[in-house]
């Protein structure tokens, strides 16, 4: 069984300060880990995701993941935020890599960025 | 890149009636696709796996006989709430696989008075 636990349903930083999203899995075999980011009334989009390759993933917009497996962690950050990063973020996993391996989703941390 | 293209992307029907919703890929085939719901300001719930020719395999809890899945083509899946109520008033999002990654539509905001 695989599980997602997102620490923080709600982060909020200054425009310009370190992002931090953390997300903390659980899966009885090596995992796939994604991020994806939802703006309102809308579907999700791809950050980024680990496949057993890297540990420390770059996605799009300034973000990035490290695969951390001591700590299965799986943690998002940016170095700077913009306002236009204010949004929904959800962590998910995966036990496979093919068209029948479910994705669960963590509850999700809404980021609201302050000018 | 890989297009999922869901319709409609909002629907307010009455009670008691049917709404479909369609989820396309776009240049590619998809013989999977995953169905979510979403509430309000939570994530996102998988409802069923929909596999192309085959009957859709439905989470524990899922209704069936309430949420119609069809597959019928390689590019094409359908999500049918029949004799809707307002407690199905949600997020419906659809998912496709492909190439080691997960594409998801723009979602159907059904509203049901």
């Amino acid at each position: 069984a695989q599980s997602v636990t997102q620490l923080g349903s709600h982060v909020s930083v200054s425009e310009g300060a370190l992002v931090l999203l953390r997300c903390n899995y659980s899966s009885s075999v090596p995992p796939y880990l994604f991020w994806y980011v939802q703006y309102p009334n809308q579907g999700l989009q791809l950050l980024l995701k680990y496949t057993s390759a890297a540990t420390l993933v770059k996605g799009i917009n300034g973000f990035e993941a490290e695969f951390k497996k001591s700590e299965t962690s799986f943690h998002l950050t940016k170095p700077s935020a913009h306002m236009s990063d204010a949004a929904e973020y959800f962590c998910a996993v995966s036990e496979g890599n093919n068209a029948g391996n479910m994705l669960t989703f963590g509850g999700g941390t809404r980021l609201m960025v302050k000018p | 890149g890989a297009v999922v293209s869901q319709h409609p992307s909002r629907v307010i029907c009455k009670s008691g009636t049917s709404v479909k919703i369609e989820c396309r890929s776009l240049d590619f085939q998809a013989t999977t696709m995953f169905w979510y719901r979403q509430f309000p300001k939570k994530s996102l719930m998988l409802m069923a796996t929909s596999n192309e020719g085959s009957k859709a395999t439905y989470e524990q809890g899922v209704e069936k006989d309430k949420f119609l899945i069809n597959h019928a083509s390689l590019t094409l899946s359908t999500l049918t709430v029949t004799s809707a109520h307002p407690e199905d008033s949600s997020f419906y999002i659809c998912s496709a696989y492909l190439n080691y990654g997960y594409t998801f539509g723009s979602g159907t905001r059904l509203t049901v008075v």
